[in-house]
C-alpha cells in the first residue's frame, strides 16, 4: 500500500498569500496518478487537480500542481477567502487506492 | 448535470447490516466504473470499493473485504452497498463517486454510525 503523507498538517496564511502543501509517498506513484481535492466542512470533496497538475473542469488557474515519483506539491498562488479549506491528495494508480491526511489551510 | 444521491445510512448495532444506495443521473451509468468513499469523523478520505460498469469485477480495501459487497443494477442506475458485521471503526460518511481514479463526481454522502 502507498502511504501518502501531507505536510505541513496546518497552514496559516491571510488571503493575498500563497500556499505550498506538500505530499510524499512511500513509494513511487505510476504515471503521476495523483489528483488532489477540496474539502469544506459539511461538503463532499471537489477535484481540484489529477494526473499531478491537469487543472479539473472549472478551477481557477491559481491553484496548480506540480510533482512526480514520490514528490507532489499543490500551489495556491494567491489566496482567496473561499480557499480556506481541507485538501488531500490521492494516489489512484495503485491498489488500494489512498489518500493523504489532510492539510488544512487556516486564516 | 451529472447527480448521484446515497441513501441509507443509519444508527446500526456492532455486528448488525445495512445497505446503502446511490442512485446516478446526468450519465451514462452503465459505461462508468463506481466507487464507494467514506470518510470517519474529523478523519481523511478512504477508499472502500469499486465495481467496473458491467459488473464484472469488484475490489475493497483489506479493512471490509468479505464483510461489505458492492454491486449495481445498470437497468436502474443504482448502486449499492451491502455491509454486514459492521464494526465502530466503520461509522463514518459514505460517499457515492463516479470512477475508479480520480473523482470528479461525488455524492453528497450519506452517514452510517455503528455503536453498542
Amino acid at each position: 500500500e502507498i502511504v501518502l503523507t501531507q505536510s505541513p498538517g496546518t497552514l496559516s496564511l491571510s488571503p493575498g498569500e500563497r500556499a505550498t502543501l506538500s505530499c510524499r509517498a512511500s513509494q513511487s506513484v505510476s504515471s503521476t496518478y495523483l489528483a488532489w481535492y477540496q474539502q469544506k466542512p459539511g461538503q463532499a470533496p471537489r477535484l481540484l487537480i489529477y494526473g499531478a497538475s491537469t487543472r479539473a473542469t472549472g478551477i481557477p488557474d491559481r491553484f496548480s500542481g506540480s510533482g512526480s515519483g514520490t514528490d507532489f506539491t499543490l500551489t495556491i498562488s494567491r489566496l482567496e477567502p473561499e480557499d480556506f479549506a481541507f485538501y488531500y491528495c490521492h494516489q489512484y494508480g495503485s491498489s488500494p487506492r489512498t489518500f493523504g491526511q489532510g492539510t488544512r489551510v487556516e486564516i | 448535470e451529472v447527480q448521484l444521491v446515497e441513501s441509507g445510512g443509519a444508527l446500526v448495532q456492532t455486528g448488525g447490516s445495512l445497505r446503502l444506495s446511490c442512485a446516478a443521473s446526468g450519465f451514462t451509468f452503465s459505461s462508468n466504473w463506481m466507487s464507494w468513499v467514506r470518510q470517519a469523523p474529523g478523519r481523511g478520505l478512504e477508499w472502500v470499493a469499486d465495481i467496473k460498469p458491467d459488473g464484472s469485477e469488484r475490489y475493497y480495501v483489506d479493512s471490509v473485504e468479505g464483510r461489505f459487497s458492492i454491486s449495481r443494477d445498470n437497468a436502474k442506475n443504482s448502486l449499492s452497498l451491502q455491509m454486514n458485521s459492521l464494526r465502530a471503526e466503520d461509522t463514518a460518511v459514505y460517499y457515492c463517486a463516479r470512477g475508479a481514479g480520480y473523482y470528479m463526481f461525488w455524492g453528497q454522502g450519506t452517514p452510517v454510525t455503528v455503536s453498542s
